[in-house]
């Protein structure tokens, strides 16, 4: 049972580059969300899905886009790399949402750095 | 805007030693989630909690929720080197839907 998978797990992009973070989960959960993590702190939401079709802003969505087409996918794209978005970025995904008692799921990460 | 807080964000023990990290949060919810933390890892979820005096215990960890206070308890018993980690609350807003907000992480080293 793979969970979720996150493809790269590591990055170098330049300054004004862009690149699209995949994340797919083989659980069948409806709600999907991405987040970044900085050094030696907690996670912040990028942005996250209640279905496919369906997203939403989370606290921190400038300078990312997200797209869900299906209910496995939920691929992060970065447009502008901005060095402010040299993070560890994660994607998770729960059955139904939090409310229903189940915990997110992660996945290991993209270790991701602007230069 | 909810607000999560941890104490301490940095704590040193003992093996065989007893401590308590606290979460405390800005606003109504009962929905309050623990994960533990590898270095270079993902997120691992420990407790659920999901009611006002709701209880969980595995092995030397167990975690309380207190909705009134606004208080979540992490309280690890008899430490060991295996727990050394970095542990985070995080917190499912009422209003949010499914929508978790995480505290800054306690890193947990236990010494020799």
């Amino acid at each position: 049972n793979a969970g979720v998978t996150q493809t790269p797990k590591f990055r170098i992009l330049k300054i004004g580059q862009s690149m699209t973070l995949q994340c797919t989960q083989d659980m069948n959960h409806n709600y999907m969300y991405w987040y970044r993590q900085d050094p030696g702190m907690g996670l912040k939401l990028i942005y996250y899905s209640v279905g496919a079709g369906i997203t939403d802003k989370g606290e921190v969505p400038n300078g990312y886009n997200v797209s869900r087409s299906t209910t496995e996918d939920f691929p992060l794209r970065l447009e502008l790399a901005a060095p402010s978005q040299t993070s560890v970025y994660f994607c998770a995904s729960s059955a139904q949402g939090g409310r229903w008692n189940q915990p997110q799921h992660f996945g290991d990460g993209t270790r991701l750095s602007i230069l | 805007e909810l607000k999560v807080e941890q104490n301490p964000l940095f704590l040193s023990m003992q093996e065989g030693k007893n401590y308590t990290i606290y979460c405390n949060y800005s606003t109504t919810s009962d929905r309050l989630y623990w994960y533990r933390q590898d270095p270079g890892k993902s997120l691992e979820s420990l407790f659920v909690l999901l009611s006002n005096g709701a209880v969980k215990q595995e092995g030397r960890l167990m975690a309380s929720l207190d909705t009134k206070a606004r208080l979540s308890t992490l309280h690890i018993t008899a430490a060991v080197h295996d727990l050394s980690a970095t542990y985070f609350c995080a917190v499912d807003e009422e209003t949010s839907g499914s929508r978790l907000t995480f505290g800054e992480g306690t890193q947990l080293t236990v010494n020799p």
